[in-house]
């Protein structure tokens, strides 16, 4: 099947500090991704889409002036969380999927964790 | 807007015994409905993918099935092992375009030794 990675698995930033979150689909060109974040006890919920090029497209209730997505190109999308607060310590997990694919692939997650 | 319900929430069976984890879905005009695992603090494990013209489907000893018309879906789970101790998550494609997914709540399951 398709891989996609995430990079980092984890990260630790201190609050009112920014910390970008890559999105990788390896074998396959992505036109589409999606971000999903998963608080505590809680199940996964779509934060936004984005198609190579294009602007975002953000779920109602999140920011987009706070989670900046940025897919500039077929393999790589990034999440900026920016000025962020212990609140927004989630998992964050991304998946890719082009045009004729019945699924999309997800990524490994990260682990964000603001102190 | 497509809500996905998993019941029960949490789960607790002795190691041997078939168990069956319920998803109800609000919306029909799915695309595809999937079955994944996830471990703590971990990502993602596809289990069961089926599409929404198929009524059920099969790998070793997972069966998931399929009624789009009543919005519900099973994940058999035979003869439970330690290691099928995960949280399970029912997701479903196709309100707002295919690849779109939306996750239900998530049956956190125990199999005890």
């Amino acid at each position: 099947g398709a891989v996609v990675s995430q990079h980092p698995s984890w990260v630790i930033c201190k609050s009112g500090t920014s910390v970008k979150i890559e999105c990788r689909s390896l074998d396959f060109q992505a036109t589409t991704m999606f971000w999903y974040r998963q608080f505590p006890k809680q199940s996964l919920m779509l934060m936004a889409t984005s198609n190579e090029g294009s602007k975002a497209t953000y779920e109602q209730g999140v920011e987009k002036d706070k989670f900046l997505i940025n897919h500039a190109s077929l393999t790589l999308s990034t999440l900026t969380v920016t000025s962020a607060h212990p609140e927004d310590s989630s998992f964050y997990i991304c998946s890719a999927s082009f045009a004729g694919m019945i699924v999309s692939y997800f990524g490994p997650g990260t682990r964000l964790t603001v102190t | 807007k497509q809500e996905v319900t998993q019941i029960p929430a949490a789960l607790s069976v002795p190691e041997g015994e078939n168990l069956v984890l319920n998803c109800s879905f609000t919306d029909s005009a799915i695309y595809n409905l999937q079955w994944f695992r996830q471990d703590p603090g971990k990502g993602l494990t596809s289990l069961l993918l089926i599409q929404s013209s198929q009524r059920e489907q099969t790998s070793g000893r997972l069966n998931a099935s399929l009624d789009k018309s009543s919005g519900r879906s099973t994940l058999y789970i035979a003869a439970s092992q330690p290691g099928d101790s995960a949280t399970y998550l029912c997701a479903v494609s196709g309100s707002g375009g295919y690849q779109k997914v939306t996750f239900g709540t998530g049956t956190k399951l125990q199999v005890i030794p």
